[in-house]
């Protein structure tokens, strides 16, 4: 099993939807989580975190954390076309001192 | 705040070449990263500095990449011989605390 893996799409939703992008994760990767949305031909930028059970919430922004499931998910509340990007999932694995592991991103396309 | 800084942006070399890249971090960013991304996945750590120090380069290919950090500020990342698999975006990144990532424009390198 991949550290992190996501499913890389696309992912197309109607502007005004809700997107709603999931990624798993393994025991290696540490309950600590980040989400980084990537404009094609971009570097990726940090648009969330979590690291306890739950949701957490910013904006149109939500991400949701099942420790039980190992499951990460980010969903964004009326979406839009400016929203079309790759978005990545991230988790630590802590090996010499620890590292970001990446999942290979879900592509999103929300149409007009 | 200015950016992280790299150069160049584009690069094609011919395989067996070598190539250099730059990179600039934040001011005052003690750690500093080089991710490797491969069209179509995430970003993968290639080494992490903690000031002049490495901290992980269990993902460099050191047969053939080499990377330091000056006086814990600039940092280049060089290849030699580049294969064809080499290319790919490389990204730098910089820190003020763990995982807490910026991310510079990247270098775009094609091997032919």
């Amino acid at each position: 099993q991949k550290e992190v893996e996501q499913n890389s799409g696309p992912l197309s939703v109607p502007e005004g939807a809700i997107a709603s992008l999931n990624c798993t994760y393994s025991d290696r990767v540490s309950q600590s989580f980040f989400w980084y949305r990537q404009y094609s031909g971009k570097s990726p930028e940090l648009i969330m975190s979590i690291y306890s059970n739950g949701d957490k919430e910013d904006g149109r922004f939500t991400a949701q954390l099942n420790k039980a499931s190992q499951y990460v998910s980010l969903l964004i509340r009326d979406s839009q076309p400016s929203d079309s990007a790759t978005y990545l999932c991230a988790g630590i694995v802590y090996n010499q001192g620890g590292k970001l592991i990446f999942g290979q991103g879900t592509e999103l396309s929300v149409k007009p | 705040e200015a950016g992280v800084a790299q150069s160049p942006r584009y690069k094609i070399i011919e395989k067996r070449q070598s190539v250099a890249f730059w990179c600039n971090p934040i001011s005052g960013h003690a750690t500093l990263y080089w991710y490797q991304q491969i069209l179509g996945q995430g970003p993968k750590l290639l080494i992490q500095f903690q000031n002049n120090g490495v901290v992980d380069d269990s993902q460099l290919p050191k047969d053939r990449f080499s990377a330091e950090r000056l006086k814990g500020v600039d940092s280049t990342l060089k290849i030699q011989p580049a294969k064809l698999e080499d290319s790919a975006v490389y990204l730098c990144a910089s820190s003020p605390e763990n995982f807490r990532e910026y991310f510079g424009p990247g270098t775009r390198l094609t091997v032919t």
